[in-house]
């Protein structure tokens, strides 16, 4: 069952801009992860966003949660053209108590820079 | 350094053919996925494995089945190969914890049944 789903499908900005993609989701979490996928390869993890956190940053990524409007939001601050890749979000709604195994991933948002 | 490798980055099978797509972790994980990843439908679980021998279904598993005889080794077997099973397939793998679930990828197997 698809959990995240992506906004934009697909964005193309100039190297040096802000991207923002937003991830909204229907059920309550524990906790919502971004993912990178370049092309033909598989998916490397950014970071991940409790449910009780507001705001995360590494290095050039901010994310935000607000899990009052089950929504997400990947901002890449000074885009360069290695960005260049899809973004998912996966969402963890498994229970307290049952073990956290499943990832549900949204379909991605292509992410293209342009030098 | 964290890795997971797949048997195969390309395979190109006949339909009717029983194929066997496999996954190694090593890092000690109790958890392992496999998924498939097609243009317009994201990723899309078909099994997954919490522990040795353990095994439950994700959201597409017909036509597949899968085996965890060993932590480290977790198989996909397409017990009779058809053409919409050509896909890339995505191995994963994670540690059984509280709240800190990320999932480490492999670099996949494009998958074309002719």
């Amino acid at each position: 069952s698809q959990q995240g789903e992506e906004d934009p499908q697909a964005l193309s900005i100039q190297e040096g801009e802000n991207a923002t993609m937003n991830c909204s989701y229907k059920t309550s979490i524990n906790n919502l992860q971004w993912y990178r996928q370049n092309s033909g390869r598989g998916l490397v993890h950014l970071i991940l966003i409790r449910s009780n956190e507001r705001e995360k940053h590494s290095g050039r990524l901010r994310v935000t949660l607000d899990t009052s409007k089950k929504s997400s939001s990947l901002l890449i601050t000074a885009s360069r053209a290695a960005d260049t890749a899809s973004y998912f979000c996966a969402t963890d709604a498994s229970h307290s108590g049952a073990g956290s195994y499943q990832l549900t991933f949204g379909k991605g948002t292509k992410l293209s820079v342009i030098p | 350094d964290v890795k997971v490798t797949q048997s195969s980055r390309y395979l190109v099978k006949r339909t009717g053919e029983k194929v066997f797509l496999e996954c190694v972790q090593d890092m000690d994980h109790e958890n392992m996925f496999w998924y498939r990843q097609d243009p317009g439908l994201g990723l899309r679980l078909i099994y997954f494995s919490y522990d040795v021998k353990m095994k439950e279904k994700g959201d597409i598993p017909e036509g597949y089945s899968v085996s965890r005889e060993k932590k480290e080794r977790f198989s996909l077997i397409l017990e009779s190969a058809s053409t919409n099973q050509t896909s890339m397939y995505l191995c994963a793998s994670s540690h059984r914890t509280g709240n800190y679930n990320e999932q480490f990828f492999g670099p996949g197997t494009r998958l074309t049944v002719l």
